[in-house]
Formats: structure tokens, sequence, C-alpha cells
């Protein structure tokens, strides 16, 4: 079946650095990427939707300059958290969406937890 | 505006009772709603989606579009059935919008 592997799965970084969580299909092409954001014991909440080789569309109070999200192929899409701060340290979560016999079938990585000290 | 409604954080039945998570949704068109359970320190898995119409671990939902419902049944909770679900819902591809979750504890 669809895999989805996402990268890295923890990551501690200082305030003020970047950091880069990648997300590969494994052995499909990703018709569309999406990005979402997990608080401890509550929702995925959607923070945008890439599309291989145009700009990504972000949700209503997601900061793009904040957020970079690259989709540079049908297998790999990058979120990078730029000046990361304490308050952008959450659980990241990838999906990657695709045609699967006529419907659309939406696979996800295992997660990154980014802490921001 | 799409909203998805899971009433209930947490459900604790026991083993062997039957189970209901609840799921309520809003959108303007014709929404396909799944189910996505996530285990402890697992990634979130499809469970099931309602044009599929199929039985998944023993677990069934009817899409009720008079009462915007999708919830999700189980005659006998098993231990094993113990972990988040989520309701979503999609249109055509796009993102899938999730419930807030509820946490199912199956205890003997």
């Amino acid at each position: 079946g669809a895999v989805v592997s996402q990268h890295p799965s923890r990551v501690i970084c200082k305030s003020g650095t970047s950091v880069k969580i990648e997300c590969r299909s494994l052995d499909f092409q990703a018709t569309t990427m999406f990005w979402y954001r997990q608080f401890p014991k509550q929702s995925l909440m959607l923070m945008a939707t890439s599309n291989e080789g145009s700009k990504a569309t972000y949700e209503q109070g997601v900061e793009k300059d904040k957020f970079l999200i690259n989709h540079a192929s049908l297998t790999l899409s990058t979120l990078t958290v730029t000046s990361a701060h304490p308050e952008d340290s959450s659980f990241y979560i990838c999906s990657a969406s695709s045609l699967q016999g006529g419907r659309y079938g939406y696979t996800f990585g295992s997660g990154t937890r980014l802490t921001v000290v | 505006a799409q909203r998805v409604t899971q009433p209930e954080k947490l459900l604790s039945v026991f083993k062997g009772a039957p189970v209901e998570l609840k799921c309520n949704y809003s959108y303007s068109g014709s929404p396909e709603l799944f189910w996505y359970v996530q285990y402890s320190r697992q990634r979130l898995q499809l469970l099931l989606r309602h044009i599929s119409r199929e039985s998944i671990k023993g677990f069934t939902a009817d899409l009720n579009k008079g009462e915007t419902s999708f919830h999700l049944k189980k005659p006998f909770a098993q231990e094993e059935d113990s972990a988040m679900y989520y309701c979503a819902l999609t249109q055509a591809g796009t993102a899938l919008i999730f419930g807030k979750g509820t946490t199912l504890s199956v205890s003997s």
C-alpha cells in the first residue's frame, strides 16, 4: 500500500533557528500534499495544501513566511519552520493524496515532534 | 462553513459492550466522510470511508444525510480497540477536515 515517510520524527532546536521537515511518498506519486499541526490531545489543524510545482495555499492565520513549504517533485514536500520560537513547538504531520482506483486516498506520515528551546 | 463535530472527548466502555462514537458534520455540497484511527505511538490510519460501505475490524458507520451524521459503531468492543478516533470529511481530493477526536478506552 501507499507509504509516506516523514523525517525527522523528533527534533529539538534553539529559538531563532530554522528546521526543515521532509515528507516523501515512497511508492506513489502524490497529487497533493497537506501539512497539519496537532497540539497535545487536540485535533489536526490544516496548515497548508501544496501541489507539485506551484505555491502552497495556506489556511487563514498561518504565516507563510514562517512556515515555508516547498513541493519540488511529485514525491517530496518540505516544511521549513523559520526562526522558530517556543510557541512553534508542536507535532507536525504531513499527508499525501493520490487517486487510487478512481477515488482519492490519503496517506499520513508518522509526524515530527518539534521542540523549540 | 465546513465543520466536523465529535462531541465526546473520551468514551470509556467495558470489553464486550457496544460502542458508538458520534460524528456530526456541516458542509455545503456532497462530502465524503471518513473515520481514522490512531493507536498509541502510531500514525493515523484509515479505518473506513462511507463510500466503501464496508466493515473494518467490526466497525461500521452509516452516513445519515438528514441528520448530517456519520456515527461509528461496533457491537462488542475489544481491548485492542482502545485508541483515538477521528471523523473527517473532504470533497474531491481537497484536504481532510478533522473533528477533535474521541479517545476510546476499553477495559476488561
